[in-house]
C-alpha cells in the first residue's frame, strides 16, 4: 500500500507569481484536505475535495483553488502569491466517511 | 469560530518521567480527537485518537482522555524515551461531512537522557 506523497518538495517562488502543488492520496482513499502550515504553528485547514467536488473550505480567499482528479490526485493552486504564503502545505487523506486522516510529507513553498 | 488550545507550548522531562498535553475544544459538535506526532522535516504522524463515545484509550506507553463536559482532552505518554521528542499537535473534528481538522498550536517535547 502506498502511503500519501506530494510534490515538489520544497519550491521557492517571487510575490505575485502563481504556484501548483500535487498531491496522490493513499490507495482506497477518496477524499484529500489541503492545510498550510506556517512556522512554529498547527496546521490550518484549507479546503478538502471528495470524489471531485469541494467538501468544505476553511478561511482562505478564492486565490486558494484546488482540484481533484478521477484517480482522487489532488492539486492546490495558488494565485497572486503573496509573503505570507510561504508555509508548509500539507495533503492528507482519507477514506469516504471516515474521520481519520493520513498526511503526506509536505511541500515547503517559499515566497521572496 | 471554532478553536483548539494547547498546553504547554514546550514541556521537558527526565527519560523515564510521564508527559501530559492538554487540550481544550470549543465546538460541542467535535466529536472526533487525533493526536499527531510530527518530528522536525517530517509528515505528522497520527499517534492516538479518540471519539466521543470513549473517555479513555490507551496504546502501551499512550493514553488519550476526553472530558466532554469541560470540552478537554489530554496526551499521556509514560515511560518516556529520547526518540519521543517531537512537537504534538492535537485536533478536534465533526462529522459535520467535512471532518475538517482544527489543530492546536503545539507542543515540543524534549526527553532528556
Amino acid at each position: 500500500e502506498t502511503g500519501v506523497t506530494q510534490s515538489p518538495t520544497h519550491l521557492i517562488k517571487t510575490r505575485g507569481q502563481q504556484v501548483t502543488l500535487r498531491c496522490s492520496s493513499q490507495s482506497g482513499h477518496n477524499t484529500v484536505s489541503w492545510y498550510q502550515q506556517a512556522l512554529g504553528q498547527g496546521p490550518q485547514f484549507i479546503f478538502q475535495y471528495y470524489r471531485e467536488e469541494e467538501n468544505g473550505r476553511g478561511n482562505f480567499p478564492p486565490r486558494f483553488s484546488g482540484l481533484q482528479f478521477p484517480n482522487y490526485s489532488s492539486e492546490l493552486n495558488v494565485n497572486a502569491l503573496e509573503l505570507d504564503d510561504s508555509a508548509l502545505y500539507l495533503c492528507a487523506s482519507s477514506p469516504g466517511g471516515q474521520e481519520t486522516q493520513y498526511f503526506g510529507p509536505g511541500t515547503r513553498l517559499l515566497v521572496l | 469560530g471554532e478553536n483548539v488550545e494547547q498546553h504547554p507550548s514546550t514541556l521537558s522531562v527526565q527519560e523515564g518521567d510521564s508527559a501530559v498535553i492538554k487540550c481544550t475544544y470549543s465546538d460541542s459538535a467535535s466529536n472526533y480527537f487525533p493526536w499527531y506526532k510530527q518530528e522536525l522535516g517530517k509528515r505528522p504522524q497520527l499517534i492516538i485518537d479518540i471519539r466521543s463515545n470513549v473517555g479513555e484509550k490507551k496504546d502501551q506507553r499512550i493514553a488519550v482522555t476526553l472530558n466532554k463536559t469541560a470540552k478537554h482532552f489530554s496526551l499521556h505518554i509514560t515511560e518516556t524515551q529520547p526518540e519521543d521528542s517531537a512537537v504534538y499537535f492535537c485536533a478536534a473534528t465533526d462529522n459535520s461531512g467535512t471532518y475538517k481538522y482544527i489543530f492546536g498550536t503545539g507542543t515540543r517535547l524534549k526527553v532528556l537522557a
